[in-house]
This record gives C-alpha cells, sequence and structure tokens, in this order.
C-alpha cells in the first residue's frame, strides 16, 4: 500500500514553455502533497507544501508564479513550471501525507531538461 | 528550526562489512527522525523512522538506527553490507510530523 506515482517521469521542454508535472496517490487519501527539489548530488529542499482545496504554502525564496501549486483532490496535485529556463532543470519529487502525520510516501521524480 | 548534518558524504565499506552511517540533528521539539535510501534516478524509499517509541528502530533490508537523546544522534547501521546496499541515504528530522528536512546524504559504496 501508500503508493505515489508521478507523471511524467522525465521531460525536456524548451526554455519559456510551461510543464505539468502530476503527483498521485494510488491507494490513500492524501491530505497534504509535499513538493521537492533536489540538484545533481544534493539534497532534496521542500518547495511547497499543498493542503487538499487549500492554496499552497511556498517555501522562503521559492517563486509563487513560477511554480503553481494545484491540489484539487485528494489523489491529486500537480506541480507546473511556468516559463521555465535552463536553471530550473533539475529532479522534481513528491510526496503525500495521508492520515499517518509523520508518514511521507514518495513519487519516484521527474526529471525536467530545459533546453 | 530543525537540522540535519551526516558527517561523511561519501563511505565506503567492503561487502560483509558493517555499515555505519552518521546522523546529527537539531529540534527544538521531540523530534521525529527518519532513514531513506534513494537508488539513482529514483525517489526515495522509508528505511526506517523513530517517533517516540523504543530508541532502537528495525528498519527493512537489515537497517536499524538508535536515538540516542544526550547525542542528538541517529546513526544507521547495518552488520553486514550487500552490493545491492549501494546507494545514497538520507537523514531526515520532523517537528510535529509536519515538513521533513533532510541532511546532505551519504553515497555508500560497496566493494566486492
Amino acid at each position: 500500500g501508500a503508493v505515489v506515482s508521478q507523471h511524467p517521469s522525465w521531460v525536456i521542454c524548451k526554455s519559456g514553455t510551461s510543464v505539468k508535472i502530476e503527483c498521485r496517490s494510488l491507494d490513500f487519501q492524501a491530505t497534504t502533497m509535499f513538493w521537492y527539489r533536489q540538484f545533481p548530488k544534493q539534497s532534496l529542499m521542500l518547495m511547497a507544501t499543498s493542503n487538499e482545496g487549500s492554496k499552497a504554502t511556498y517555501e522562503q525564496g521559492v517563486e509563487k508564479d513560477k511554480f503553481l501549486i494545484n491540489h484539487a483532490s485528494l489523489t491529486l496535485s500537480t506541480l507546473t513550471v511556468t516559463s521555465a529556463h535552463p536553471e530550473d532543470s533539475s529532479f522534481y519529487i513528491c510526496s503525500a501525507r495521508g492520515t499517518t502525520p509523520y508518514e511521507q510516501y514518495f513519487g519516484p521524480g521527474t526529471r525536467l531538461t530545459v533546453t | 528550526a530543525q537540522s540535519v548534518t551526516q558527517l561523511g558524504s561519501h563511505v565506503s565499506v567492503s561487502e560483509g562489512a558493517l555499515v555505519l552511517l552518521r546522523c546529527n540533528y537539531s529540534s527544538s521539539v521531540p523530534p521525529y527522525l527518519f532513514w531513506y535510501v534513494q537508488y539513482p534516478n529514483q525517489g526515495l524509499q522509508l528505511l526506517l523512522k523513530y517517533t517516540s517509541a523504543a530508541t532502537l528502530v528495525k528498519g527493512i533490508n537489515g537497517f536499524e538506527a538508535e536515538f540516542k537523546k544526550s547525542e542528538t544522534s541517529f546513526h544507521l547501521t547495518k552488520p553486514s553490507a550487500h552490493m545491492s546496499d549501494a546507494a545514497e541515504y538520507f537523514c531526515a528530522v520532523s517537528e510535529y510530523g509536519n515538513k521533513l528536512v533532510f541532511g546532505a546524504g551519504t553515497i555508500l559504496r560497496v566493494k566486492s
């Protein structure tokens, strides 16, 4: 149980375009979802926390208008990278939390490359 | 604010040898502590967690960790390394079960 999927697993886009990444909890309802970013050979940095039906809470330094997060249902959250630039190239990982407050289940990640 | 320090960005052990990955944390409240493993180009898999119950926590794949409050440590160990253990390991802390703060990670190399 507690499976989280992400789609796509990798995407290449041109500079200036927007990209949407989906995060789904497949067998549980996720009241909270988290989005992380991981640069090569670095740790995960939390970008934002989203609760179903509410606006996302962004970490300091993360541009809200650039990284749009929507958590429209208890099983789906999306991250849209708007007007992507090469510096946005990274590995994006989502996690989902159900009823157990301290357990997060991680998706497999999405590799974004902006050319 | 909480933080995590992982000592040693790279650790190399021989197959069959003891694995010890170090993690020290800082937290203003009793923490929840976690160890995750990440294989290349994959997400994170939970190895084990400490949530204020037993201080010695056993996880998957033969790993265990001991919470030592006096030392603010949560080191990860495995008695005998296997080639399949080669991966990157992250220690993380959470206050009140909210957002996770990760350490920088330790890459474990297992030599045959």
